[in-house]
């Protein structure tokens, strides 16, 4: 079993519409919940982390952990053109200095005009 | 601020042939990455160092890949002799040393094909 398992997609969405993607994950050593986007030919760039199980609220973008689980999520309401692209979610354990990053395969979003 | 710089951006060789990444990170950022990502998968850790000593080089195919980062600032990723299956981004990123959460910094990555 992977350590991160990530929905592979592709995903195609018409503008407007809420998008959800998730991964899970077997390691109750992650401490840090991560949701990167990449575009195409691009690094991946962080769109947000989170540490504790909960919610967490950016703009558009809503990232959720639930630890009991082992199930994160992000939400993207309102979805625009500008956000098709790959969608990774990414974990961490460690210490200061010494985090070890486990990605997902990566979701690619398509938002439709 | 600038970002991480990765050169060269493309490069295509033969198999059993050598080729060499740089990757220089933002400046003070004590820690540094490389990762392989093949086409339609996540990121893989290479190596990781934290200023200029090797903190994980667990999944590095020492048999031909090697990594140094002199100084403790940029580094070079060498892969000795290439095979078919390396054909792949090579991404650098890097973060500062700080308590608790460290966001990782990422380069455009370097495109490299194996014929």
């Amino acid at each position: 079993q992977k350590e991160v398992e990530q929905d592979p997609g592709p995903l195609s969405v018409p503008e407007g519409a809420i998008v959800s993607l998730n991964c899970t994950y077997s390691n109750s050593a992650f401490q840090y919940f991560m949701w990167y986007r990449q575009y195409s030919r691009k690094g991946p760039e962080l769109l947000m982390y989170t540490y504790s199980s909960g919610n967490k609220e950016d703009g558009r973008f809503t990232a959720q952990v639930d630890k009991s689980s082992k199930y994160i999520s992000l939400f993207i309401r309102d979805s625009q053109p500008s956000d098709s692209a790959t969608y990774l979610c990414a974990m961490s354990a460690g210490t200061s200095g010494t985090y070890k990053y486990i990605f997902g395969t990566g979701t690619r979003l398509k938002v439709l005009a | 601020e600038a970002g991480v710089a990765q050169s060269p951006r493309y490069k295509i060789i033969e198999k059993r042939q050598s080729v060499a990444f740089w990757c220089n990170p933002i400046s003070g950022h004590a820690t540094l990455y490389w990762y392989q990502q093949i086409l339609g998968q996540g990121p893989k850790l290479l190596i990781q160092f934290q200023n200029n000593g090797v903190v994980d080089d667990s999944q590095l195919p020492k048999d031909r890949f090697s990594a140094e980062r002199l100084k403790g600032v940029d580094s070079t990723l060498k892969i000795q002799p290439a095979k078919l299956e390396d054909s792949a981004v090579y991404l650098c990123a890097s973060s500062p040393i700080l308590a608790g959460y460290n966001e990782q910094f990422f380069g455009p990555g370097t495109r490299l094909t194996v014929l």
